[in-house]
């Protein structure tokens, strides 16, 4: 069992808030990662880190940022949340040396 | 760039029988193939892995097996049963501390009572 942890586990917030998902490990892993996806459907990376202050943009445009201060916290936020960022957030991890990547249990979104 | 098609989208089954879930994948430089298992409401879960040097591997009632030449892997689930109802994720990446994993579509497994 993997050691990531996500809070909030759900959120339903309205248009314009600021909002932050956490994302926390404690399996020392250098390399974090955020997704977005669609319920059941494809996983879209929009954000990683290979270590303490790198972040990287990724595949998927997201209006979201994400800092990386310490190792085992990676946390996403929204300056002006909209509609069209509802959605589900996935926090995953792994080690530099090994290519697993250990997935938090997610959160759910919802802009009104 | 790297690119891993998945299907079916769908598959159901009926209980007790066989499902397979085929991938293949663009890049001739990956090494590890990663499946995961989602569950409704939670995060992906690995399943099983497998490495290019090796065809085949087992673990219980699941099974995958890779085909370098043909650049395809495939995920075999036998005697399947009501707990295997998921989304499953084939993912494939390359030995390197810069490289990502990239994962297929999904495929929605169903199992019929």
């Amino acid at each position: 069992e993997a050691d990531i942890y996500q809070t909030p586990r759900y959120l339903v917030i309205g248009t314009g808030k600021k909002i932050t998902l956490e994302c926390s490990q404690t399996m020392g892993h250098d390399k974090m990662y955020w997704y977005q996806q669609d319920p059941g459907m494809e996983l879209h990376l929009i954000h990683y880190s290979y270590g303490v202050n790198s972040t990287e943009k990724g595949d998927l445009s997201s209006e979201s940022t994400v800092s990386r201060i310490r190792t085992e916290h990676f946390p996403l936020t929204l300056e002006s949340a909209r509609p069209s960022h509802t959605s589900q957030y996935l926090c995953a991890s792994s080690d530099s040396g090994r290519e697993t990547q250990y997935f938090g249990p997610g959160t759910r979104l919802l802009v009104l | 760039g790297e690119n891993v098609e998945q299907h079916p989208s769908t598959l159901s089954v009926q209980e007790g029988d066989s499902a397979v879930i085929k991938c293949t994948y663009s890049d001739s430089a990956s090494n590890y193939f990663p499946w995961y298992k989602q569950e409704l409401g939670k995060g992906p879960q690995l399943i099983i892995d497998i490495r290019s040097n090796v065809g085949e591997k087992k673990d219980q009632r699941i099974a995958v097996t890779l085909n370098k030449t043909a650049k395809h892997f495939s995920l075999h689930i036998t005697e399947t049963q009501p707990e295997d109802s998921a989304v499953y994720f084939c993912a494939a990446s390359k030995s390197s501390s810069a490289s990502k994993i990239i994962f297929g579509s999904g495929t929605r497994l169903s199992i019929r009572p």
